[in-house]
């Protein structure tokens, strides 16, 4: 059974920084695409970044470019978002989430429970 | 950027049929995938590449995409189906990203 576990959200004041994990179990990571979704209070589903089973290619919302980095640690089954000029609109549930590929296109379809990051 | 646009809520009484739209320039070019979140939980995944159904989602629902447009079908539905439920596509045209849909919200009358 797949499992991701995000810890280390925590309220923190603008302008700090706070780094989110994720802990994985039940595939093999490496062979995995991994993203970061968020999603602020009482608001829709906002895509965050992505990292290549290797870590080789990396892609971010325009929002969160220059300030976050997502990274990995295939030896530890372990996935990160390190969150950097924290602003007030970053205040979200950020959920780990598995991707699939194929056709061009990937879909999610394992999801964490989520660590709340509260900007304030 | 891309955008997906849904209806922010849908109504519909048991045992109908509810339909949920995703409108997106020459989304059916796309491949789309759908999401259902009830309050407190993460997403689940629905429907992925415009029609295919994971294993442990009912056959009630289906999928379908074509032109501007991308549909959710929910048939014979149940109290349990009430949810928000997000499409989402791969744009690699405008810029390499995910993009999610404005969310539709459905009340089961």
């Amino acid at each position: 059974e797949v499992q991701l576990v995000e810890s280390g959200g925590d309220l923190v004041q603008p302008g700090g920084s706070l780094r989110l994990s994720c802990s994985s179990s039940g595939f093999i990571f490496a062979e995995y695409w991994m993203t970061w979704v968020r999603q602020a209070p009482g608001q829709g589903l906002e895509w965050v970044a992505n990292v290549k089973g290797d870590g080789s290619e990396k892609n971010y919302v325009d929002s969160v470019k220059g300030r976050f980095t997502i990274s990995r640690d295939n030896a530890k089954n372990s996935l990160f978002l390190q969150m950097n000029s924290l602003r007030v609109d970053d205040t979200a549930v950020y959920y780990c989430a598995t991707e699939k590929w194929a056709l061009g296109s990937g879909s999610f379809p394992n999801w964490g429970q989520g660590a709340l990051v509260t900007v304030s | 950027s891309y955008v997906l646009t849904q209806p922010p809520s849908v109504s519909v009484a048991p045992g109908k049929t509810a339909r949920i739209i995703c409108e997106g320039n020459n989304i059916g070019g796309k491949s789309v995938h759908w999401y259902q979140q009830k309050p407190g939980q993460a997403p689940v995944l629905v429907i992925y590449y415009d029609s295919d159904r994971p294993l442990e989602i009912p056959e009630r629902f289906s999928g379908s995409n074509s032109g501007s447009t991308a549909t959710l079908t929910i048939s014979r539905v149940e109290a349990g189906d009430e949810a928000d439920y997000y499409c989402q596509v791969w744009d690699s045209t405008t810029d390499h990203l995910h993009v999610f849909g404005t969310g539709t919200k459905v009340t089961v009358l």
